[in-house]
């Protein structure tokens, strides 16, 4: 149960486009289609973005998207805004009743 | 609406035990899965493990399995957490997290977080 590989740190302006990556294993994300991603700001909670890979809670903003090829899951931000800033996990279930997070990325708003 | 309420915080000092509790409201308590995840301060999420609140039955991260233990009191509809031979790399905050009526469902809703301490 190794954590999935996430870039400590993606920043963008304004606007602009990010994707944040989730690399995995044909265990945990290659296997599935339930990578989830989830943004944190700090002090608070988590909050869920995207789920079943590509899915949106509703009330959350259309500008999140979600993707997987592979082993590898992206969430890719489109139209950036300065309360995006925060730190993104993605989590994929690993089989056995199990799941496994992500290492955790730093989205910087410039 | 669905709250976790959790218990306060907590100082432990090495090789002590913790038990956190969260208590559900705002939804049918045995229908749901509950997480227990943690995050060491300026870490990352670290999910810890599952637990069905109808039988009881559960799921631990490897890394945690034999000092880690998850239970349910149906009445009070509260799970709990129990981390034994506490280390100083164990200080962190843990969150109860509701998931869904599924085993391999997304984590939705989160408590307000407990904060344990290990410090000698």
């Amino acid at each position: 149960q190794s954590a999935l590989t996430q870039p400590a740190s993606v920043s963008g302006s304004p606007g602009q486009s990010i994707t944040i990556s989730c690399t995995g294993t044909s265990s945990d994300v290659g296997s599935y289609n339930l990578v989830s991603w989830y943004q944190q700001h700090p002090g608070k909670a988590p909050k869920l973005m995207i789920y079943e890979g590509s899915k949106r809670p509703s009330g959350v903003s259309n500008r999140f998207s979600g993707s997987k090829s592979g082993n590898t899951a992206s969430l890719t931000i489109s139209g950036l805004q300065a309360e995006d800033e925060a730190d993104y996990y993605c989590c994929s279930y690993a089989g056995s009743s199990t799941s496994v997070f992500g290492g955790g990325t730093k989205l910087t708003v410039l | 609406q669905v709250q976790l309420v959790q218990s306060g915080a907590e100082v432990k000092k090495p090789g002590a035990s913790v038990k956190v509790s969260c208590k559900a409201s705002g939804y049918t308590f045995t229908s749901y899965y509950m997480h227990w995840v943690r995050q060491a301060p300026g870490q990352g999420l670290e999910w810890m493990g599952i637990i069905n609140p109808s039988g009881g039955s559960t799921s631990y991260a490897q890394k945690l399995q034999g000092r880690v233990t998850m239970t349910r009191d149906t009445s009070t509809s509260t799970v709990y957490m129990e981390l034994s031979s506490l280390r100083s790399e164990d200080t962190a905050v843990y969150y109860c997290a509701r998931g869904t009526t599924m085993v391999r469902g997304v984590i939705v809703y989160w408590g307000q977080g407990t904060l344990v301490t290990v410090s000698s």
